[in-house]
């Protein structure tokens, strides 16, 4: 089985609307955390949230949110106030143990 | 801070070649990892170390090696190049297990003919 899921290959927004990014995960560890990554044309990858499996509260980082939700196994992305340079790449990523691992990323375009 | 530096950006080597690829951090982070990223596939873990001296296999493991000397540095081997690795190679770090962001390097793009 898939460790981390992203249904959603493309995404388009409207600027300065919200827009929600998809991530299902799976896993037994019971103390495992949720990244999302974004990864720009340009091609580095940085950092924007992390959600611990313990934390009771869902993650905010500025525009970010992440929609923690234990029993569905899902850390959805949300973006809110959509800018032009959010068109990029996003990787929901998960720590297992000490392993690491990624989806196959949703790439997101925002329009004027 | 360089952060995470990785060396070279770019490599093209003939089927059967050797070689390094470099990667360094001066955070004094104990776990390092590095991974590929191939298109459609989002990154895969190939080797991480959680200090010097230590080092464990991620999900492809085969056809390069890793050994970790000292804190700061963390080389991936590739003994005898495939087509099949031609991929984009990224090094990370974080501080230790149990504290989990990950800060990534620029990336070194492989292409082996």
């Amino acid at each position: 089985a898939q460790k981390i899921t992203q249904t959603q290959p493309g995404m388009f927004v409207q600027e300065k609307e919200a827009v929600t990014l998809d991530c299902t995960y799976d896993t037994s560890d019971p103390s495992y955390g949720l990244f999302w990554y974004k990864q720009p044309s340009s091609g580095e990858m940085i950092f924007l949230i992390y959600q611990g499996s313990y934390d009771q509260q869902n993650a905010t980082e500025g525009r970010y949110s992440l929609n923690f939700q234990k029993a569905r196994k899902s850390a959805n992305l949300v973006i809110s106030a959509s800018q032009l340079g959010d068109s990029a790449m996003y990787f929901c990523a998960m720590r297992e143990w000490n392993q690491f691992y990624f989806g196959t990323g949703t790439s997101l375009t925002v329009i004027p | 801070n360089a952060g995470v530096t990785q060396t070279p950006k770019f490599q093209v080597l003939k089927t059967g070649q050797s070689m390094t690829l470099q990667c360094a951090q001066d955070m004094n982070h104990e776990y390092m990892s590095w991974y590929r990223q191939d298109p459609g596939m989002g990154l895969r873990l190939i080797h991480y170390s959680v200090g010097a001296g230590i080092t464990d296999q991620g999900e492809v493991p085969n056809g390069y090696n890793v050994s970790r000397s000292t804190t700061e540095d963390f080389p991936l081997r590739l003994l005898s190049a495939a087509p099949s690795q031609t991929s984009v190679y990224f090094c990370a770090s974080r501080t230790a297990p149990g504290t989990d962001t990950q800060y990534f390097g620029p990336g070194t793009r492989l292409t082996v003919l």
